[in-house]
């Protein structure tokens, strides 16, 4: 069981908006603005997407955005595109005995 | 360009120890701030995180892990090394390592970026 929860699926048209949740507890992402988030095709690395909770890598879609309220981080994307069918992880420092937590992933389908 | 590749054997026998290497380019492992971590993924399942090695060869492990694990540093070599003593069949995972940049100032570990392409280690008799 991973230390962060996602929803197991999420699905869109091409166009829309969806938000993908990652809830933690105050030990990790209600602590600290680390959180990051990967997206992996099947087969693949994982590529960063989001780090320090809203950032966006050079090189990434501006479609591509990321939030936190409380003990929840959220990653939305927006103007969804077939591309962007697949995997989602959300990771988050957890302090310095846990170290560096996981979410147990979203797979996202592009209808 | 920051590029990373794992080796290692794709079988190893269960009790057995699996050595791991990183091989990495386009960055210094001497430089403030930069790390590298492990991370594995066994089959249909979530990222895990294992250990990190940073610049000042401080070492970090997952706690459910910690005694079974161990990360080295050849900066001259521009490799990193992780052991896993008593493999087990659930131990069966891509295993991934990844530039790690640390918090400015700190060495709290922030993201993972880039990734490399994973090497799959089965564990069978």
């Amino acid at each position: 069981q991973s230390a962060l929860t996602q929803p197991a699926s999420v699905s869109g048209s091409p166009g829309q908006s969806i938000t993908i949740s990652c809830t933690g507890t105050s030990s990790d992402v209600g602590s600290y603005n680390l959180v990051s988030w990967y997206q992996q095709h099947p087969g693949k690395a994982p590529k960063l997407m989001i780090y320090e909770v809203s950032k966006r890598p050079s090189g990434v879609s501006n479609r591509f955005s990321g939030s936190k309220s409380g003990n929840t981080a959220s990653l939305t994307i927006s103007g969804l595109q077939a591309e962007d069918e697949a995997d989602y992880y959300c990771c988050s420092y957890a302090g310095s005995s846990t170290h560096v937590v996981f979410g147990g992933g979203t797979k996202l389908t592009v209808l | 360009q920051v590029t990373l590749r794992e080796s290692g054997p794709a079988l190893v026998k269960p009790t057995q120890t699996l050595t791991l290497t990183c091989t990495f380019s386009g960055f210094s492992l001497s430089t403030s701030g930069m790390c590298v971590s492990w991370i594995r993924q066994p089959p249909g399942k979530a990222l895990e995180w294992l250990a990190l090695i940073d610049w000042d060869d401080d070492k970090y492990y997952s706690t459910s892990l910690k005694t079974r694990l161990t990360i080295s540093k050849d900066t001259s070599k521009n490799q990193v090394v992780l052991t896993m003593t008593n493999m087990d069949p659930v131990d069966t995972a891509t295993y991934y390592c990844a530039r790690t940049i640390a918090v400015a100032g700190t060495r709290v570990p922030n993201w993972f970026d880039p990734w490399g392409q994973g090497t799959l280690v089965t564990v069978s008799s």
